[in-house]
């Protein structure tokens, strides 16, 4: 069966500093990968999506960045936090474009 | 751009009642795919059901049950005999599949279902 592994599960990081969340995928090859952004408990923002290794899409221009050294693994970071940078991030694997999206347990981050 | 529109902020049911929760959408495909989310406090992202456009009949999984109505462009989800734990944050969800269109999410509906 497929999982899907994020951390940390929470994480403090002070204005300024790097950041760096990642996401791996087993049981499957060749996902689709996913970071959604959700803030104060409402809707989910999508951040970058990735069809394959190296293919980065982003949906919002900002401070993050996403890459795919490898098959299953997805990667979130950011040079510099912002403090509007705070908010619960989720990774999510799909098999195809058309089929329903599986989520990490995510991660909430607080840019104090 | 397809867009999800989740119409009701709260909502609240009585333990063992049914509830139903709205979702609209906005697209000019034919073909596509929609899905209803389910959060828990934990909030972790729950697959709770899944409605293929070109089936005309509405999916059901034990107490969860969609009104897809395509025309109107509607799919409300229905949640029968509530429990306590059907509390949670319930997101309308939708996907072409065609080009490279993520998921859609709408905005939330918070249920809480009451003892």
């Amino acid at each position: 069966s497929q999982t899907i592994h994020q951390w940390p599960a929470t994480l403090v990081q002070p204005v300024g500093s790097p950041l760096s969340l990642e996401c791996t995928v087993e049981g499957t090859s060749n996902p689709n990968l996913y970071w959604y952004r959700q803030a104060a408990g409402r809707g989910l923002q999508l951040l970058f999506y990735s069809v394959g290794i190296g293919q980065i899409s982003s949906e919002v221009p900002q401070n993050l960045s996403a890459s795919r050294p490898q098959d299953r693994q997805f990667i979130l970071s950011s040079k510099k936090l912002l403090l509007s940078d705070s908010g619960f991030y989720l990774c999510a694997w799909g098999r195809r474009q058309d089929s329903p999206l599986h989520f990490g347990n995510g991660t909430r981050l607080t840019v104090t | 751009a397809q867009t999800v529109t989740q119409s009701q902020p709260e909502m609240s049911v009585q333990e063992a009642e049914t509830v139903t929760l709205s979702c609209t959408y906005d697209t000019s495909e034919n073909n596509y795919y929609l899905f209803w989310y389910k959060q828990p406090p934990s909030r972790q992202m729950i697959l709770v059901i899944r409605q293929e456009a070109y089936k005309q009949q509405n999916a059901t999984e034990n107490r969860f049950s969609v009104n897809f109505q395509k025309a109107a462009k509607s799919f409300s989800l229905k949640i029968s005999d509530s429990q306590l734990g059907d509390t949670a944050m319930y997101f309308c969800a939708f996907m072409s599949p065609s080009g490279n269109t993520p998921l859609v999410f709408g905005k939330g509906t918070r249920l809480s279902v009451i003892a």
